[in-house]
């Protein structure tokens, strides 16, 4: 039980396209997703808490209007990068739990965008 | 002070050796705390978790938890080149869902 899915796993677009990520929850309701950004040999950093039903939250030093996130439903949420550039490109990677304190963090497989 | 503190290694072992790898933490109030570990260019996977003082033993891995000294480690006894990984090291504070990451242990098990 507890898996994630995200989609797709990898893009390769020019700069100045919008790509959009999903990250599902396929077998619980997640009402709350985390999006993770990681740069090469760097650690997982938190960008932002996805809430279903409400605006997501957003951790310092990552802009809400350029890192666009989605949460419609129990088992759905998406990030949109707009206007990528080529700083951008990096692993982006969700994660969900399960309801409650102590539950782990299921992730996604990942999404590896590289913006040319 | 960062939340969640870990040794980025890398840490090397001859196979078949105990791997032990540290974390500690500042929020005397977390409750629950969770090892994962990161094959390059893949995402993570838990591995162990643990709520109480002290040790959780799953196969070949071993969590153990010291509350008072905000230390977690894991042991992982008869290392394989395939443990070889980054291991990270994530804490839920106390009355929260949101966890923070350390920002992992390189382990390189060496035939």
């Amino acid at each position: 039980g507890a898996v994630v899915s995200q989609h797709p796993s990898r893009v390769i677009c020019k700069s100045g396209t919008s790509v959009k990520i999903e990250c599902r929850s396929l077998d619980f309701q997640a009402t709350t997703m985390f999006w993770y950004r990681q740069f090469p040999k760097q650690s997982l950093m938190l960008m932002a808490t996805s809430n279903e039903g409400s605006k997501a939250t957003y951790e310092q030093g990552v802009e809400k209007d350029k890192f666009l996130i989605n949460h419609a439903s129990l088992t759905l949420s998406t990030l949109t990068v707009t206007s990528a550039h080529p700083e951008d490109s990096s692993f982006y990677i969700c994660s969900a739990s399960l309801q409650g304190l102590n539950q782990p963090q299921h992730f996604g497989d990942g999404t590896r965008l590289s913006i040319l | 002070q960062k939340e969640v503190e870990q040794n980025s290694g890398p840490l090397s072992v001859p196979e078949g050796a105990i791997a032990s790898l540290n974390c500690t933490y500042s929020d005397r109030g977390s409750q629950s705390f969770f090892w994962y570990r990161q094959y390059s260019g893949k995402s993570p996977e838990l591995i162990m978790f643990i709520y109480s003082n002290g040790d959780k033993e799953d196969g070949r891995f071993t969590a153990q938890l010291n509350k008072a000294s905000q230390y977690v480690s894991l042991l992982i006894r008869d290392s394989q080149p395939s443990d070889s990984a980054t291991y990270l090291c994530a804490v839920n504070r106390g009355g929260s869902y949101i966890p923070t990451f350390g920002r992992g242990t390189s382990l390189i098990v060496h035939p």
